[in-house]
């Protein structure tokens, strides 16, 4: 069965430091991945997405992450955290799994917190 | 830029009583869905509709949720009766058809069963 894992359900990092989220999924096809931010009672918003075109992807905000079909991870990086990047953040896989196509499988999300 | 329209954004009802919730996708968007996401989760597929069918309720608690896109644009979901552990985020998302394709989400509604 597909699925996501996100390792660290909670992250802590200083304003100007290096921000690490892992991902790693699991998938009988080639996916589609895709990063996802959600700021306190909002939806979700896309950061980037993974099509096979290129292995490391450039998404809005400054953020990027590497797809490695060898440790099956896609982790989302960005140089140095603003205070407005404290969000929860949720990757996905999508695919024609389980009869639907284009169904999303999100794992349980890392919540980015800032510190000035 | 185009958004997915949803209300109410919150609902606070009791339970037994039966709530509902809306969806206007992006326009030409033949594929909308409905998650739900309680608090600490990622969210979880109920329904996915590709134009007025639906192509995957499998997730769907049919017991007590129905959804409809009569006219393959809005959507409605609707919970009868409420139950405590329906308090949750209840997200709409619209996409292209095809797989791959990008969802892109509403504000989401908030519902609260007391």
């Amino acid at each position: 069965a597909q699925s996501v894992t996100q390792l660290g359900s909670h992250v802590s990092v200083s304003e100007g430091a290096l921000v690490l989220l892992r991902c790693n999924y699991s998938s009988s096809v080639p996916p589609y991945l895709f990063w996802y931010v959600q700021y306190p009672n909002q939806g979700l918003q896309l950061l980037l997405k993974y099509t096979s075109a290129a292995t490391l992807v450039k998404g809005i905000n400054g953020f990027e992450a590497e797809f490695k079909k060898s440790e099956t991870s896609f982790h989302l990086t960005k140089p140095s955290a603003h205070m407005s990047d404290a969000a929860e953040y949720f990757c996905a896989v999508s695919g024609p799994f389980s009869g639907g196509y284009n169904k999303l499988i999100f794992g349980a999300g890392t919540r980015l917190a800032v510190h000035p | 830029e185009a958004e997915v329209a949803q209300s109410p954004r919150y609902k606070i009802t009791e339970k037994s009583q039966a709530v509902a919730f809306w969806c206007d996708p992006i326009s030409g968007h033949a594929t909308l869905y409905w998650y739900r996401q309680i608090l600490g989760q990622g969210p979880e597929l109920l329904v996915q509709f590709q134009d007025e069918s639906v192509v995957d309720d499998s997730q769907l608690p049919k017991d007590r949720f129905s959804a409809e896109r009569l006219k393959g644009v809005d959507s409605t979901l609707k919970i009868q009766p409420a139950e405590l552990g329906d308090s949750a985020m209840y997200l709409c998302a619209s996409s292209l058809e095809g797989t791959g394709d990008t969802q892109y989400f509403g504000p989401g509604t908030r519902l609260t069963v007391l």
